[in-house]
């Protein structure tokens, strides 16, 4: 069975510094990788997608992910943070099948000091 | 563009009381349907998923209900509530299948149950 580890339940960052965000899954086939994002009192936003090719893939608002298939990890970044990003963020697997049954992360919570 | 829409926004509820959260999506013809639940503390899990309408799937067993009355709207509801249930609710929908299927997600019904 397929899940999805984010070790950090809570990072905090001042603004304007770089951020990782850190995801490891384990999946037996080639998995379909998300990172989501909840704004306080909204849904969840897709922020990236990734399934093949360039193991970097870039996301809204300057997020960019990279895959890693030896690590088995799929981390988050962006270069310089903006104190509206603090939010929780989740790294999500998609096991495919008629039902899209995703697997969600815990999420981390990012908190950006101004 | 396609929205979706979730009702209510939240909901206090007592202890064997009924339940009924809904979910209407508009843009988007003959979409793929899900129920996810966020326990307090915990990690979303897909809970219901709809192909069609008139045919829903259960995941997980939370005495729970769910109906698609409509092609756009998923009705999520119980005849008596536990406190269980209290959590985030969130309502998606997607088009096609797959490792590749992408889910897009409404703002959630935050539920307590008192």
């Amino acid at each position: 069975a397929q899940s999805v580890t984010q070790p950090d339940a809570r990072v905090t960052v001042s603004e304007g510094a770089s951020l990782q965000l850190r995801c490891k899954y384990s999946y037996s086939g080639t998995p379909y990788l998300f990172w989501y994002v909840q704004y306080p009192r909204q849904g969840l936003q897709l922020l990236l997608k990734y399934y093949s090719g360039d193991p970097v893939v870039q996301g809204v608002n300057g997020f960019e992910a990279e895959f890693s298939k030896s690590n088995s990890s799929f981390h988050l970044r962006k270069a310089s943070v903006h104190w509206s990003d603090s939010a929780v963020y989740f790294c999500v697997v998609n096991s495919g099948g008629s039902n899209a049954k995703l697997t969600f992360g815990k999420g981390t919570k990012l908190s950006v000091k101004s | 563009a396609q929205t979706i829409h979730q009702w209510p926004v939240a909901e206090i509820k007592a202890v064997g009381s009924p339940l009924s959260l809904g979910c209407t999506i508009k843009g988007k013809s003959s979409p793929n349907l899900y129920w996810y639940w966020q326990a307090t503390g915990g990690t979303l899990q897909q809970l219901f998923y709809s192909i069609t309408v008139g045919q829903v799937e259960s995941v997980v067993q939370l005495n729970l209900s769910a109906s698609r009355p409509k092609d756009d709207q998923f009705i999520l509801s119980t005849e008596k509530l536990l406190l269980s249930h209290s959590g985030f609710y969130l309502c998606a929908w997607s088009l096609g299948w797959g490792v590749q299927n992408t889910l897009y997600f409404g703002a959630g019904t935050r539920l307590s149950v008192l």
